[in-house]
């Protein structure tokens, strides 16, 4: 089973600064999440990735296959960036089989970002 | 984007009683949809995945018959809890994946509070 870390586990930082969060993973994957998720509870999936680096906005994700690592920055933080971020991997290599049956996701638990104005 | 929605958002009931949850994908059909279970400051596990048409698949541990799903069309999974108990109070997210054959991304509804008393 794949066992996920993230950290830090809580950030707090000031409006502005530059976040980075790092989540590691102990097996081969074929895809790596980024989510989102607000007080209320629902989730957002900010980035799904295998390999490099995807950006959108002021949000960049890295991924190091070879070290099984990965990055979620945050440029120009804001206060509504607060949120906690959860690293989740699908464990495996390659495409499912035909028919269906995609795997579950393994989640890290969380980083607790408060940043404040 | 691919929106999925989950009813109810919040429900407050007696031990013993059942409820259902159901989660829909609105503009896509999906193929698989999973439920994970939340508890407070914990992560998302996962507690079964389901395909269109055919028996979920249980994540080890996870009761079957207590936590009851159906996968009856391709917008549209319900999770029951039966004989509901305290310990099942939770946050339930379903997600949605769509295009068998392939890993594609998941879809997160934004979940549903359940209070058992």
């Amino acid at each position: 089973k794949n066992e996920v870390e993230q950290s830090p586990q809580n950030l707090t930082a000031q409006e502005g600064e530059f976040i980075t969060i790092n989540c590691s993973y102990s097996v081969g994957i074929s895809a790596l999440h980024w989510l989102q998720q607000h007080p209320g509870g629902g989730i957002v999936s900010l980035f799904m990735l295998s390999s490099g680096k995807k950006k959108h906005g002021r949000l960049i994700a890295t991924i190091n296959i070879q070290e099984k690592h990965s990055s979620l920055h945050i440029t120009a933080s804001h206060p509504r960036d607060s949120a906690v971020y959860i690293c989740a991997v699908r464990s495996g290599e390659g495409p499912l089989p035909s028919g269906g049956g995609a795997d579950g996701l393994t989640f890290g638990k969380g980083t607790h970002l408060i940043i404040q104005p | 984007g691919a929106v999925v929605s989950q009813h109810p958002s919040r429900v407050i009931c007696k031990s013993g009683t059942s409820v259902k949850i159901e989660c829909r994908s609105l503009d896509f059909q999906a193929t698989t949809m999973f439920w994970y279970r939340q508890f407070p400051k914990q992560s998302l596990m996962l507690m079964a995945t389901s395909n269109e048409g055919s028996k979920a698949t249980y994540e080890q541990g996870v009761e079957k018959d207590k936590f009851l799903i159906n996968h009856a069309s391709l917008t549209l999974s319900t999770l029951t809890v039966t004989s509901a108990h305290p310990e099942d109070s939770s946050f339930y997210i379903c997600s949605a994946s769509f295009a068998a054959g392939a890993y594609n991304e998941q879809f997160f509804g934004p979940g549903t509070r359940l209070t058992v008393l």
